[in-house]
């Protein structure tokens, strides 16, 4: 049973293009995110959404949009890629807590080749 | 200045071996620290997780926290081959902003 998956797996593409990451949880959780990972395995959070409402918006450029359709998706769309958003994207998702660490569960990656 | 500090190697060990795994961080905010481990191609997963200062073991891995003088670390005794991966530390305030160091690429060699 896949917790959370993402869709494509890999994605070469050409600069310019506009092109969508799709994610799934099956885990019930409330709140899901994007982190993008360099080249250097630097992993950093992009977007973070709880219950359909985007909660985290770090600086990102806004050719970036994530879309929440309902809680177990988060589907994030790049608009005239560059090549400097060549990376590995995950989509995670976890359960808040209260007065407990929330565990966040991470896909398989979309790893993202522009050229 | 990164919040998170990690060295990133690649730390290569003999199986068997006691590994030592290091962060440093400047967020004073932080309560929670994780570690989570990454193997090639896969997504990262939850090793082990602290809140506040103190230690924590499970099986063969221990994670620490100093708050004093803001260090992670996460020991692994009897290293495996299995246990090569990249291991991430985090820290975060309240458990949904995860802020990352780099990442150390740790090689067990049987």
């Amino acid at each position: 049973d896949t917790a959370v998956s993402q869709t494509p797996k890999y994605l070469v593409t050409q600069m310019g293009n506009d092109k969508s990451i799709k994610c799934e949880q099956n885990l019930g959780h409330d709140t899901m995110y994007w982190y993008k990972q360099d080249s250097k395995k630097f992993l950093k959070i992009m977007f973070s959404y709880n219950n359909k409402e985007l909660i985290i918006n770090e600086t990102v450029p806004n050719r970036f949009s994530p879309k929440s359709p309902d809680k177990a998706h988060l589907n994030l769309h790049i608009n005239s890629l560059e090549l400097g958003d060549s990376a590995v994207y995950f989509c995670a998702s976890s359960q808040p807590g209260r007065g407990t660490q929330e565990t966040q569960y991470f896909g398989p990656g979309t790893r993202l080749l522009v050229l | 200045q990164k919040e998170v500090e990690q060295d990133p190697g690649p730390l290569s060990v003999p199986e068997g071996a006691i590994v030592s795994l290091n962060c440093t961080y400047s967020n004073s905010a932080f309560q929670y620290f994780m570690w989570y481990r990454q193997y090639s191609r896969k997504g990262p997963e939850l090793l082990m997780y602290t809140y506040s200062s103190g230690n924590k073991e499970d099986g063969r891995f221990t994670a620490q926290v100093d708050k004093s003088s803001k260090y992670i670390s996460l020991f692994i005794r009897d290293s495996q081959p299995s246990d090569s991966a990249t291991y991430l530390c985090a820290g975060t305030v309240s458990g949904s902003r995860l802020t990352f160091g780099e990442g150390t690429q740790l090689t067990v060699n049987p």
